[in-house]
């Protein structure tokens, strides 16, 4: 079981918008704004989409957006297009002993 | 650019050890965290620890503790995985990202397949 809690799988349509859901606890979400948001294609590494939160890597799509609201962060992405299927992970940093943690991640449907 | 290059495809018996490689280029390698993420097959990702290349201070996942050794050698800008006796269970892809702070990791390096298998 992972630390972090997300939905297994999310679906949209083209042009529509989801969310994902990243639920932790006081330990790790909750005291931090650390939390970062990847996006894993089939065979390929993950690429980082979203950091401390809400911020942009640059040549991000601004599509992508973060937020966070006590224990559970979110990641939003707008005008669905087909490239944007893959798996979703966010990871939060949960302080100097467990340091990082991942959540169990999120398959993202193009429909 | 910076970019993280990781060894290739290994497969290896139980019992037998193995340490993989993960060279950085294109920024000061003793100036950044580098982690190792597991990812099993069909599985999420999890975090096993972060070594710093400037002086090998090294965190690992209470979950990983004991079972591999992250290393470094700043010389020729490379991290290692290491295990010292394998298990069919260690049969992963492993990924080496550089962190930069609390969990941001950018970017990864390609992956190496691990097979464990007699």
């Amino acid at each position: 079981q992972s630390a972090l809690t997300q939905p297994a799988s999310v679906s949209g349509s083209p042009g529509q918008s989801i969310t994902i859901s990243c639920t932790g606890t006081s330990s790790d979400v909750g005291s931090y704004n650390l939390v970062s948001w990847y996006q894993q294609h089939p065979g390929k590494a993950p690429k980082l989409m979203i950091y401390e939160g809400s911020k942009r890597p640059s040549g991000v799509s601004n599509r992508f957006s973060g937020s966070k609201s006590g224990n559970t962060a979110s990641l939003t992405i707008s005008g669905l297009q087909a490239e944007d299927e893959a798996d979703y992970y966010c990871c939060s940093y949960a302080g100097s002993s467990t340091y990082v943690v991942f959540g169990g991640g999120t398959k993202l449907t193009v429909l | 650019e910076v970019q993280l290059v990781q060894s290739g495809a290994e497969v290896k018996k139980p019992g037998e050890s193995l340490k993989i490689s993960c060279k950085g280029s294109g920024y000061s390698f003793t100036s950044y965290w580098i982690g190792w993420v597991r990812q099993m097959p069909g599985k999420g990702l999890e975090w096993m620890g972060i070594i710093y290349p400037g002086d090998s201070d090294t965190r690992y996942s209470p979950s990983f503790q004991g079972q591999v050794t992250i290393s470094a050698d700043k010389s020729i800008s490379t991290a290692y995985l290491q295990w010292s006796s394998l298990k069919a269970s260690d049969t992963a892809m492993y990924y080496c990202a550089r962190h930069l702070s609390g969990s941001l990791f950018d970017p990864w390096g390609q992956g190496t397949l691990v097979t464990v298998s007699s």
